[in-house]
């Protein structure tokens, strides 16, 4: 199966602050079929981005994917005070699918 | 709107069974694979198992050895996750969450139900 290993563990930022997260896969992951997720405490995950790059219905657009093969970051352009939360990635190109332990974005 | 609500989670000793259940409404069900979906407390998510919308194909997290079987009915706008032979391991919320996009029957995961926890305790 592919392990997703995401970083930094935490990450201390300040509201208006650029956040920049990674998420490396063991292996090549099948169509770029990577997503993010957001989770606060109590909630169930929210999807953000899928296919790597594709933002899902009503996320802002200060949310933004990129990469491929094995390689992938979410950066949120300027942190605002409800964006601080764990964010998850996961494959879905190859069975079975997988998420990364997660990062937890607080305030600094 | 789209909604996914969990019910059926408890207390239940290890070695025992339990029956969980994902009412869905907002969209129409035959359309779209769903999958289940835990997380241990204080831990991270782990899939566990996805239908597709006609049943025909299935999938199970390797770690369920086979103690798990999701169902689904249509008709009734319903997905199901019998778990049997639970052991403290499993402890953890259980989310149910519609796939996307519709064609693959494991994909990203887009609308979530708020979960309901799973306790096995003696």
């Amino acid at each position: 199966e592919i392990v997703l290993t995401q970083s930094p563990g935490t990450l201390s930022l300040s509201p208006g602050d650029r956040a920049t997260l990674s998420c490396r896969a063991s292996q090549s992951v099948s169509s770029n079929y990577l997503a993010w997720y957001q989770q606060k405490p109590g909630q169930a995950p929210r999807l953000l981005i899928s296919g790597a790059t594709s933002r899902a219905t009503g996320i802002p657009d200060r949310f933004s994917g990129s990469g491929s093969g094995t390689d992938f970051t979410l950066t949120i352009s300027r942190l605002e005070p409800e964006d601080f939360a764990v964010y998850y990635c996961q494959q879905y190109g190859s069975s079975p699918s997988t998420f990364g332990p997660g990062t937890k974005v607080d305030i600094k | 709107e789209v909604q996914l609500v969990e019910s059926g989670g408890g207390l239940v000793k290890p070695g025992g069974s339990l029956r969980l259940s994902c009412a869905a409404s907002g969209f129409t069900l035959t359309g779209y694979s769903l999958s289940w979906v835990r997380q241990a407390p204080g831990k991270g998510l782990e899939w566990v198992s996805s239908i597709s919308s006609s049943t025909r194909y299935i999938f199970y997290a390797d770690s369920l050895q086979g103690r798990f079987t999701i169902s689904r009915d249509n008709a009734k706008n319903s997905l199901y996750l019998q778990m049997n032979s639970l052991r403290a391991e499993d402890t953890a919320v259980y989310y149910c969450a519609r796939v996307f996009p519709q064609q693959l029957v494991q994909g990203a995961f887009d609308y979530w139900g708020q979960g309901t926890l799973v306790t096995v305790s003696s």
